[in-house]
């Protein structure tokens, strides 16, 4: 399924890196979410870009800057990162807020 | 507060049990419910939506029970293959904007 697709799918950094994670779905959805989820514990609802505006942001650290420059396209920016943001963080879409929502296969990241 | 509750499991059963896991959501303002389904280090995929009336498709029967706060997933005849965790999600009106909330899912291994 390629209806939503992140980049990179895997990702070493160090704590003084910089780097961007990307996400593009293809679904023609209005919501698009970013989520962690940390080694066998529950998805953590990160934030949520409804018709390209946030409408979430759950006490996420400012390390991680969020940006959706139009419906199909999300990006995490990420900077200054700690070893425990270690996670997997998925990207999803839906066509509203109340409806089902797609993941995408999610970047693996590793904080050094 | 925002609260789906499920039993963690695991849920050990042999090929060809049946299996039936139960969630319960808090708000009784909620409209949408769904079942995921994820295999270990992959995203969650939509397994089915849970309509009032309870739904059907193949092995798999999902109920709502509005009156209790709860919704069900009944798995037949199972397979190796249905191994995995299996999510309850709830969509969660508050304020005037609505998402979904994942519950912390229920393993189910499935033995030969």
């Amino acid at each position: 399924e390629t209806g939503v697709t992140q980049t990179p799918r895997h990702l070493v950094m160090g704590m003084t890196n910089k780097k961007s994670l990307k996400c593009e779905q293809h679904l023609g959805h209005n919501a698009m979410y970013w989520y962690k989820q940390s080694a066998k514990k529950p998805l953590e609802l990160m934030f949520v870009y409804s018709l390209e505006e946030r409408v979430e942001n759950n006490s996420v650290p400012s390390r991680f800057s969020p940006e959706c420059p139009n419906s199909s396209h999300l990006f995490l920016h990420l900077h200054t990162l700690q070893p425990e943001d270690s996670a997997l963080y998925l990207c999803a879409s839906s066509r509203d807020r109340v409806a089902a929502q797609y993941f995408g296969p999610g970047t693996r990241l590793l904080v050094l | 507060r925002k609260e789906v509750e499920q039993d963690p499991g695991p849920f050990n059963v042999p090929e060809g049990a049946t299996v039936a896991f139960n969630c319960t959501y808090s708000n009784s303002a909620s409209q949408s419910f769904f079942w995921y389904r994820q295999d270990c280090r992959k995203e969650p995929k939509l397994l089915m939506s849970v309509y009032s009336s309870g739904n059907e498709d193949g092995r798999f029967t999902a109920q709502l029970n509005r009156a209790s706060q709860y919704i069900s997933l009944l798995i037949r005849d199972s397979k190796l293959s249905d191994s995995a965790t299996y999510l309850c999600v709830v969509n969660e009106p508050n304020s005037g904007y609505s998402t979904l909330t994942f519950g912390k899912g229920t393993m189910l291994l499935v033995s030969p």
